[in-house]
Parts: structure tokens; sequence; C-alpha cells
């Protein structure tokens, strides 16, 4: 699975839109791009995921660039709630006659949301 | 619907003694997987069942570590005998479809302290 890149740790203030990166370079044309955030004390959690179009839900909002070497998760309005570890994956397609995604997690980026 | 619950949610043991932990995926999820995060290490993947058949079980760290789901339905994990580097967070996830593009469904984990 492609490695993946990011920024440590990030700050946001409140309401405000949390924009994390993530570089993903070395990529496939078939992996996806997922995100998961954990909360502290608890499992990962699903936020989004994408393989070339910007996808939106009611979590977050994905951006993939172009060349598809990199993405930026939006949070669009940040709450104290949202002070997590976010993690950038990236995973192959299922293989032929079925196959597996298992995550292969980094250090990810943990975002602290001030009042 | 019910999410995917673990049990328990903390076990402290010694060092040379048996663990088993459990773990029930979301109803009609095939597909199952263990996760683990060592102290100060990052979330790593252990195995993944469909139904009741070891799909992958390449990050097994030992033999000391065994997996069964019989039936296909809820799964264990035992560890014997513990060792100290075995204390961290065990997760466990489900999903309903193998394959990029399905997200993955995590427990709250079980916290196993070998003291």
């Amino acid at each position: 699975d492609a490695k993946t890149t990011q920024p440590p740790s990030m700050d946001c203030a409140e309401g405000r839109a949390a924009n994390l990166p993530c570089n993903h370079s070395t990529i496939s044309g078939n992996e996806y791009v997922y995100w998961y955030r954990q909360i502290h004390s608890q499992g990962p959690q699903y936020i989004i995921h994408g393989l070339k179009n910007n996808e939106t839900n009611e979590m977050a909002s994905l951006i993939i660039t172009e060349d598809r070497k990199s993405s930026t998760l939006i949070l669009p309005h940040a709450t104290l709630r949202d002070t997590a570890v976010y993690y950038c994956i990236v995973s192959k397609p299922p293989r032929r006659g079925g196959g597996y995604n298992k995550l292969i997690f980094g250090a990810g980026t943990r975002l602290a949301v001030h009042p | 619907e019910a999410g995917v619950t673990q049990f328990p949610s903390h076990s402290v043991i010694e060092k040379g003694q048996t663990v088993t932990l459990r773990c029930d995926p979301i109803s009609g999820h095939d597909n199952l997987y263990w996760y683990r995060r060592v102290m100060g290490k990052e979330i790593k993947f252990l195995l993944h069942f469909v139904k009741e058949s070891k799909q992958d079980e390449s990050g097994m760290p030992n033999n000391r570590f065994l997996a069964e789901r019989t039936g296909g339905t809820y799964s264990t994990l035992k560890v014997q005998p513990a060792e100290l580097e075995d204390s961290g967070v065990y997760f466990c996830a489900s999903s309903q479809v193998a394959g990029a593009g399905f997200e993955q469904y995590f427990g709250p984990g079980t916290r196993l302290t070998v003291t």
C-alpha cells in the first residue's frame, strides 16, 4: 500500500474550517484514499473515502488533486468534539475473486480544536 | 443497529497467563478484522476473517496469538501465554463487503495490560 505523509499536529478554532492535508505521491491508479479519525480512547471512526473525484458527506469533504498525489480533508465547521487524531490511508482495491482492504495506519495528524 | 462490540473493555493479567478477547461484529458483516496498538506505536493490522475463514493473518505477531471465528459470527483472540509486550489496545472491526470502497466499523477496543 502507498505510504502517506501527514503533519503531526494542527490547531483549529471552533467554528472555522479545518483543512487536513495528506501526501500520497506513490499512489497507484486504482487505490482509494480513506480518512479515519480516533477520538481519545475510542475505536477509529470512518469519515470519508474517494478515488478520483471530490467527495462530500455529512461529516466532511475530501478534495483529491488531479494527479491524485495529495488530498485534503475538510471539516467545514470544526467543533470541540472534532478534536482527534486523523488518519489518511491509501488502500488497494480488491483482488480478483474477492479481497480485503486491511488498513495501514500511520501516525496521523493530531487536530486540536480550541474555543 | 448495534455497532461492533468488544469484551472485556479492560483486562489486567500477569505475564504467562492466558487471555481471550471477544468481538461481536455488526450483524450481517462477513468481514471481521483485528488490529492492535501497543504503547507508543501505530495501529497495526493483525488478521482478517471472511465468515469463518482466515483471509489474511500476515499481521499476527507470533504463535502465542490464536484467532477464531467459529460459525462466522463472533470472533475470539486468545493470547497464550501473555508477555509484557502484548500490552496495548486491541480493536476489532467489521465491514459488509471486503475490498476498497467499503468502510470498516471499529469497536471500542479492549485494553490489555500484562504485568
